[in-house]
């Protein structure tokens, strides 16, 4: 049973336009939803990440928006870049740190000239 | 400061054999998870230990085990390999305790299974 949904499955949006991604999440007791960014052949790596108790974090071009009653939350990218065409994942735990990560499936980025 | 390090980077095995994967967690952390991560898919969580025992196991069968060693560092090991073992195997790292720690993860070791 997939626990967080992703979508969409790929997007392709033109440099300096506006990157969105949105993930569900279907267990309340997730309490920290970090992105991850991944170029091909490389690891995962952290790009933002957010608790509920909050509903937006930004970080330079990156904003996190999260809507807990409605278990969703969403990644958008200001003045998107070439550089930024990577596969993007939500995911969510139940604590900080320790506790395992539930990815989404992952949102294929390409941002064209 | 060297972040999480695994080795072998690719690595081709035969139905039925053995292998091992290596993760050495990023400088300060005591707590390694590894996750499969399939061609197009996001990555899975199999297990993570922390002082030397298993804490966590996610839904996988009994063919993948695993070690920590007394100076955190990790071993994966998966017996009797199937095709469908082929993945990406990476090795997350972090510090337990409370307070919004970061989970850092390797570069993966890419395993074929012909």
């Amino acid at each position: 049973q997939q626990q967080v949904k992703q979508s969409p499955q790929s997007l392709i949006v033109q440099k300096g336009g506006i990157s969105i991604i949105n993930c569900a999440y279907e267990n309340t007791a997730f309490d920290y939803f970090p992105w991850y960014q991944q170029f091909p052949g490389k690891g995962p790596a952290l790009l933002i990440a957010i608790r509920p108790d909050v509903s937006e974090k930004k970080e330079g071009r990156f904003t996190i928006s999260f809507n807990k009653s409605a278990k969703q939350f969403s990644l958008h990218i200001m003045d998107s870049q070439p550089g930024d065409s990577a596969t993007y994942f939500c995911a969510a735990s139940m604590s900080f740190g320790n506790e395992k990560l539930t990815f989404g499936t992952g949102t294929r980025l390409t941002i064209i000239p | 400061d060297a972040g999480v390090t695994q080795s072998p980077t690719h690595l081709i095995k035969t139905r039925g054999q053995q292998v091992t994967l290596r993760c050495s967690p990023k400088s300060g952390h005591d707590t390694v998870s590894w996750y499969q991560q399939a061609l197009g898919q996001g990555p899975q969580f199999i297990f993570q230990y922390y002082e030397e025992e298993e804490r966590q196991r996610g839904n996988f069968p009994d063919r993948f085990s695993g070690h920590q060693f007394p100076n955190y560092s990790s071993e994966l090991n998966v017996n009797a390999l199937l095709l469908g073992d082929s993945a990406l195997y990476l090795c997350a790292s972090s510090l337990a305790g409370p307070g919004g720690n970061t989970i850092y993860f390797g570069e993966g070791s890419w395993l074929t299974v012909v």
